[in-house]
């Protein structure tokens, strides 16, 4: 079975940094690009970036809203993709969703449960 | 950066009746990058549509996905009480966007 574990996420103060990690099992993971997607409290789904597989090149993606401040990574060995924030906002507050993404096509086939990371002080 | 918008926010519909949801960009998109994810309250989202008008695996036949350039189409031709939710559009061609969601609630 497919699956995709989050975690790393809670309480934060503005400022601050966080690492969420998501695991992977149940496919292949060096053959999938992964992404990451976020949810405020109440509102709509906001893409926050990509890493595509080491296979296809590596090449990594951030929506220019957090593009300075957050960095995105992957290790193919233990089929773990990263999501590294950094001067965390009060507006970062939401769950945050590891995807895999269908190869060349960017669709995002499988989701994990979500980790709620709140930026509060 | 692509902006997707969707109409109409709120689908007021019976079980049965057939659901026509809007996702609108403000570019052309390749249809090859466009999605349509279902989303209930508590859960993640999930893949309906790729490539526009692919099903995913395990979708029913009554989820249809259709259009180009910028003007793509959900349509749910007969609905079921668990169709009921939020629906979003996503681009992937130019970074990655999501429309603000049409929920289709019942009437």
């Amino acid at each position: 079975e497919v699956q995709l574990v989050e975690s790393g996420g809670g309480l934060v103060q503005p400022g601050r940094s966080l690492r969420l990690s998501c695991t992977a099992s149940g496919f292949t993971f060096g053959d999938y690009p992964m992404s990451w997607v976020r949810q405020a409290p109440g509102k709509g789904l906001e893409w926050v970036g990509f890493i595509r597989s080491k296979a296809l090149g590596g090449a990594i993606e951030h929506a220019a809203s957090v593009e300075d401040r957050f960095t995105i990574s992957r290790d193919d060995s233990k089929s773990i993709a990263y999501l590294q924030m950094n001067s965390l906002k009060p507006e970062d507050t939401g769950v945050y969703y590891c995807t895999r993404e269908t190869p060349h096509l960017g669709a995002s086939d499988c989701w994990g449960q979500g980790t709620l990371v709140t930026v509060t002080s | 950066e692509i902006v997707l918008t969707q109409s109409p926010a709120t689908l007021s519909l019976s079980p049965g009746e057939r659901a026509t949801l809007s996702c609108r960009a403000s570019h052309s998109v390749d249809s090859r990058y466009l999605a349509w994810y279902q989303q209930k309250p508590g859960q993640a989202p999930g893949l309906l549509i790729h490539g526009a008008s692919t099903r995913a695996t395990g979708i029913p036949a009554r989820f249809s996905g259709s259009g180009s350039g910028t003007d793509f189409t959900l349509t749910i031709s007969s609905l079921e009480p668990e169709d009921f939710a939020v629906y979003y559009c996503q681009q992937r061609i130019n970074r990655g966007t999501f429309g603000q969601g049409t929920k289709v609630e019942i009437k």
